[in-house]
């Protein structure tokens, strides 16, 4: 039973549209993470937070933007999606220590 | 600033040989964690291994085994008698306790041939 949801699973849409992906997680954990990769490819960080109202930008520059109004929930906008957004994001969530982080099933995203 | 590095991009080996997986990381600092996560062609990440920089113990787990060697900042990953289900690509990964914040390496994909 996954502990980090996120939806949706597939989203096909085209230029120009607004979309949000969801991430919500049930462990209470305060850091959360969203991670951009392209198919196969290595793993950027492109926005964290690290509690509610606590958002910062990854290593990665994205044109996305992210919000924490609830502890469990850290959905990813995108105001105007482009196809050079096409990619997979996955959220995370870990523990204050660093310890363990865990991963949700992502979410592919392609812009037509 | 923390930094993983795995070189081998690919990797390509006939089923039941043994195949070790290199990982090399940097870190300023003395307290962090080290982690192995699997992703098969379905896109989500398995979680494998994670170790402290206290514990310098090698760990084996059924046909799993990691090196982790302090003094050269390697964290390597060993399958024994590989099997095609073995197929994915690989990442090692490394958290430092100060920033807490999980940093990949390029990531290996690793292709087991029947």
């Amino acid at each position: 039973e996954a502990d980090i949801y996120q939806t949706p699973r597939y989203l096909v849409i085209g230029t120009g549209k607004k979309i949000t992906l969801e991430c919500s997680q049930t462990m209470g954990h305060d850091k959360m993470y969203w991670y951009q990769q392209d198919p196969g490819m290595e793993l950027h960080l492109i926005h964290y937070s690290y509690g509610v109202n606590s958002t910062e930008k990854g290593d990665l520059s994205s044109e996305s933007t992210v919000s924490r109004i609830r502890t469990e929930h850290f959905p990813l906008t995108l105001e105007s999606a482009r196809p050079s957004h096409t990619s997979q994001y996955l959220c995370a969530s870990s523990d204050w220590g660093g310890h363990g982080y865990t991963f949700g099933s992502g979410t592919r995203l392609t812009v037509v | 600033a923390q930094k993983v590095t795995q070189a081998q991009t690919e990797i390509s080996v006939v089923e039941k040989e043994d195949v070790t997986l290199d990982c090399v990381y940097e870190t300023r600092d003395t307290t962090y964690y080290l982690f192995w996560y699997k992703q098969p062609p379905s896109g989500e990440l398995v979680f494998l291994i994670r170790r402290n920089s206290f514990d310098e113990q090698n760990e084996i787990s059924g046909r799993y085994s990691w090196n982790f060697q302090k003094s050269t900042s390697s964290f390597n990953f060993t399958i024994t008698a590989s099997q095609v289900v073995d197929s994915a690509v690989y990442f090692c990964a490394l958290s430092e306790a100060n920033a807490q914040k999980l940093v990949f390496g390029q990531g290996t994909r690793l292709t087991i041939n029947p």
